[in-house]
Formats: C-alpha cells, structure tokens, sequence
C-alpha cells in the first residue's frame, strides 16, 4: 500500500520563528511532488509542483526541497507571520493517482 | 476570474434522501475531480472525469455517481447518502490530467447525513 506521511501533524510557532515540516513518500516510481497550502474554510491553493531530485523551489518566504532517492520533500517557511496559519498538505504522484498526505497544520502565535 | 464553484456550501440532509452537488469550471480544464477529506486522513479521490462523457472511480466510489455532459460542469451524485458520507467535499479542476497540473479546487461542501 502506497502511503504519504507528513510530521508533523499540528504545529505550533511564534510569530517571526522559522520552521519546516517533512513529506515522505515511496521513493521508486516517482512521477512528481506537490504542495498545497489550505486555509480554513477556503480552497487548497496550490504552492509548488517539483518534479527533479534535488529540486528546490521558492516563492517568496516559503521554499521546497525534493529528495526523490530518499522519499522526501521539506518545506520551509522563514520568519513566520500569522498569514502563514494553514494546513499544508503534500500529494504524491507514482504510476497511479495522486496520493496525498493527511497535512502539517500549522499555527502561529502572535 | 477564473474559479472553481461548488454549490451547495453547507448541507445537512437525512439517510436516503438523494442529493446533487454541482462543481463547475470557467478554466476551460479538461480534468476534473472529486474528493473528500475526513479528519486525520488525506484526501481521497470520489471519482475523476479526463473530458465531456470520461469519468473513472477513484479510491472510494462506493455510494456516489458523477457525469460529465458539458466540459464546465462535473456534479456529484449521492442516490442514497448514509452517515458514513458525512464529509467535506472538494471538487478541483486542471488543465490536463494531474500529474504535473496543478489542481484549481472549489471553496468545499461540507455534508452532514443524519
């Protein structure tokens, strides 16, 4: 059974800290690794689609690492700000459909 | 500007009572697909549609019907909703087929079946 696995589950940040949370997935078949941020009570909204070993991806505060050899994506985000509050969610793509992890929800105190 | 619709936002319906919830599309997109995401888990994919009269099950197409007759519109059909379809539903569209696209979602249906 193909799983996607992201740690940690919630997090809690002060405002102005930076943090990163890990999404791990089956390291063969690899097709392409995607990222989405979800606001409460709003649509996902996509953040990067890395597809290369060794990629690393950024747009603006918040950067992406992909290790495909190992089965793993970080995601970074610097000097936290409230706005950052969201789920981050990862969705693997092998041979077969998009699989997605269950989320980092994130906080950040003020 | 472009979007994703999903009507209704909010539903509270009884077991066995059937109910459509409508997804449409102004991107043009040739994929559509349907999803729902309970706590603790990831989202699962209902059902898909590649374009007009293609649609595929996805995880967990026990219990839902989709069609796709017009390239905008992808409607989710629950013929008799039980308790264990209490859910949040999103509907999300791409270009192509997802691999690389990026999937567009709607704002989300949030179902309650008593």
């Amino acid at each position: 059974i193909l799983n996607v696995e992201q740690s940690p589950q919630s997090l809690h940040v002060q405002e102005g800290d930076s943090t990163n949370f890990t999404c791990s997935f089956p390291s063969s078949n690899f097709y392409a690794l995607h990222w989405y941020r979800w606001e409460t009570a709003k649509s996902p909204e996509a953040l990067f689609v890395m597809t290369l070993n060794g990629d690393e991806k950024k747009k603006g505060r918040i950067s992406a690492t992909l290790n495909t050899k190992e089965g793993y994506s970080y995601l970074y985000i610097k000097g936290s700000q409230p706005e950052d509050s969201a789920t981050y969610l990862c969705a693997f793509k092998g041979n077969y459909q998009l699989i997605w992890g269950a989320g980092t929800k994130l906080i950040i105190k003020p | 500007e472009a979007q994703v619709t999903q009507n209704p936002r909010y539903l509270i319906t009884v077991t066995g009572k059937k109910l459509t919830v409508t997804c449409s599309q102004n991107m043009n997109h040739e994929y559509m697909s349907w999803y729902r995401q309970d706590p603790g888990l990831g989202l699962r994919q209902i059902y898909y549609s590649m374009n007009v009269e293609v649609t595929d099950k996805g995880d967990v197409p026990e219990g839902y019907k989709v069609s796709r007759k017009e390239k905008r519109n992808f409607p989710l059909i629950l013929e008799s909703p039980s308790p264990n379809q209490t859910s949040l539903y999103f509907c999300a569209s791409s270009l192509r087929r997802e691999e690389v696209d990026t999937q567009y979602f709607g704002p989300g249906t949030r179902l309650t079946v008593l």
